[in-house]
């Protein structure tokens, strides 16, 4: 069972340019999520997709922020006209919806992160 | 409101030394969940333990063990002969009440440890 993958791993952009990142999570997790992570700080939560469905949105995630997970499987987070304050680590994580090999439900696995430098 | 407070930014010690990292937490919930999380400077958070507000047993788990608190809200994190691989971020999580819309994780602001040989 591979673990969460993100694409790509380091993203430097000028800004004003679009972004776009791909989540790809581990495979029978349903509930897939967004965060993002400034240097010395925590993760803070975007959004969050069960399935298709885009359940929760922070207020992190300004209108130039869009996060799609069309078919229920990988998500993609696009970032518009991007800003020098985009700068961030991009991390994505997958939970199941009931329990899987023991693992609680609830417990959410994190990929490896998608650094963005925006010049 | 929920927050999670990791007052230990920097912690370093000599291998071998045991060292606890601090973790306390504010909810209004009485149904809650709290995370362990290891950065490694690979920037990958792993998972180490989750623990509901309903268990407050310690747990351990080779070297590593943590100790719940309700009545001083902590859930402190204990490597007991720390080794120079234990070196991290380690962030404490908090997530509340299992309804649907709440399922973010919460974080401190982390502890860098530095286990020097």
């Amino acid at each position: 069972d591979t673990g969460v993958s993100q694409d790509p791993r380091h993203k430097i952009t000028k800004r004003g340019q679009n972004v776009t990142f791909r989540c790809d999570p581990i495979s029978e997790h349903n509930r897939l999520y967004w965060y993002r992570q400034t240097l010395g700080q925590g993760p803070e939560f975007l959004t969050y997709f069960q399935n298709e469905a885009q359940l929760e949105k922070s207020r992190l995630l300004s209108d130039r922020f869009s996060a799609e997970r069309p078919k229920g499987s990988f998500s993609t987070l696009e970032i518009q006209r991007t800003e020098q304050g985009d700068s961030a680590m991009y991390l994505c994580a997958s939970s199941p919806t009931k329990v899987l090999a023991g693992a609680p439900t609830d417990t959410q696995y994190f990929g490896p992160g998608t650094r963005l430098t925006v010049l | 409101a929920q927050k999670v407070t990791q007052a230990q930014t920097e912690i370093s010690v000599v291998e071998k030394e045991d060292v606890t990292l601090d973790c306390v937490y504010e909810t209004r919930d009485t149904t809650y969940y709290l995370f362990w999380y290891k950065q490694p400077p690979s920037g990958e958070l792993v998972f180490l333990i989750r623990r509901n507000s309903f268990d407050e047993q310690n747990e351990i788990s080779g070297r590593y063990s943590w100790n719940f608190q309700k009545s001083t809200s902590s859930f402190n994190f204990t490597i007991t002969a720390s080794q120079v691989v234990d070196s991290a971020v380690y962030f404490c999580a908090l997530r509340w009440a299992p309804i649907q819309g709440a399922q973010k994780l919460v974080f401190g602001q982390g502890t860098r440890l530095t286990i020097n040989p």
